[in-house]
């Protein structure tokens, strides 16, 4: 089975740090971009950030720049390390599977989200 | 940035209801465009991408249209597991922006 599972949410205080996780299994994960996207409570759904397969492109929401990096370890794990929070960075977070048809990027495989609180 | 408008922002409809959701891009997209639903508490799903191509397994109630600036989802016969939150996403250019979101409701 195709399955995303993303972990390492929870509480942290303004200008703390957090390192989010997401497993992938059922596919090669090593031939796919990833991405993280999030959803602040009552809000809609932002993409945050991509990495392609080899990690030699990555890309960010301008929000997030100089703060989020995403990462991956070329097993089946992808991360997205987040320093200097703050309390707009409260969301849950999903990470999900980019497929590309022809040229045609999309997120076809989804995580259920970890969530994310930063408050003091 | 690319900006994404939608409209509506919500929609009261009944099962058994055609239903038409409206995307706008902020510049000339062509057909770099996915559509997602989205439930509460749920992950969201893919439904549409390149603008008009069902992803294998969604029903074939769904269907997607546009190119340029101006896109659509049209929903009919809409089911009781149709209300839900849709997003359009434009991925022409980073970053690979949502619309803010139609809320369906049911009538």
């Amino acid at each position: 089975e195709v399955q995303l599972v993303e972990s390492g949410g929870g509480l942290v205080q303004p200008g703390g740090s957090l390192r989010l996780s997401c497993a992938a299994s059922g596919f090669t994960f090593r031939s796919y971009w990833m991405s993280w996207v999030r959803q602040a409570p009552g809000k809609g759904l932002e993409w945050v950030a991509n990495i392609k397969q080899d990690g030699s492109e990555k890309y960010y929401v301008e929000s997030v720049k100089g703060r989020f990096t995403i990462s991956r370890d070329n097993e089946n794990s992808l991360y997205l390390q987040m320093n200097s929070l703050r309390a707009e960075d409260t969301a849950i977070y999903f990470c999900a599977r980019d497929r590309k048809v022809l040229n045609y990027f999309h997120m076809d495989v989804w995580g259920q989200g970890t969530p994310v609180t930063v408050s003091s | 940035d690319i900006q994404m408008t939608q409209s509506p922002s919500s929609l009261s409809a009944s099962v058994g209801d055609r239903v038409t959701i409206t995307c706008r891009a902020s510049r000339n997209i062509g057909s770099y465009l996915n559509w997602y639903q989205h439930r509460l508490g749920k992950a969201p799903r893919l439904l549409i991408y390149g603008a008009s191509s069902l992803l294998s397994g969604v029903p074939s109630r769904f269907s997607g249209s546009g190119s340029g600036t101006d896109f659509t989802l049209t929903i009919t016969s809409l089911q009781p597991e149709d209300f839900a939150t849709y997003y359009c996403q434009q991925t022409y250019s980073p970053p690979r922006t949502f619309g803010p979101g139609t809320k369906l409701e049911i009538k």
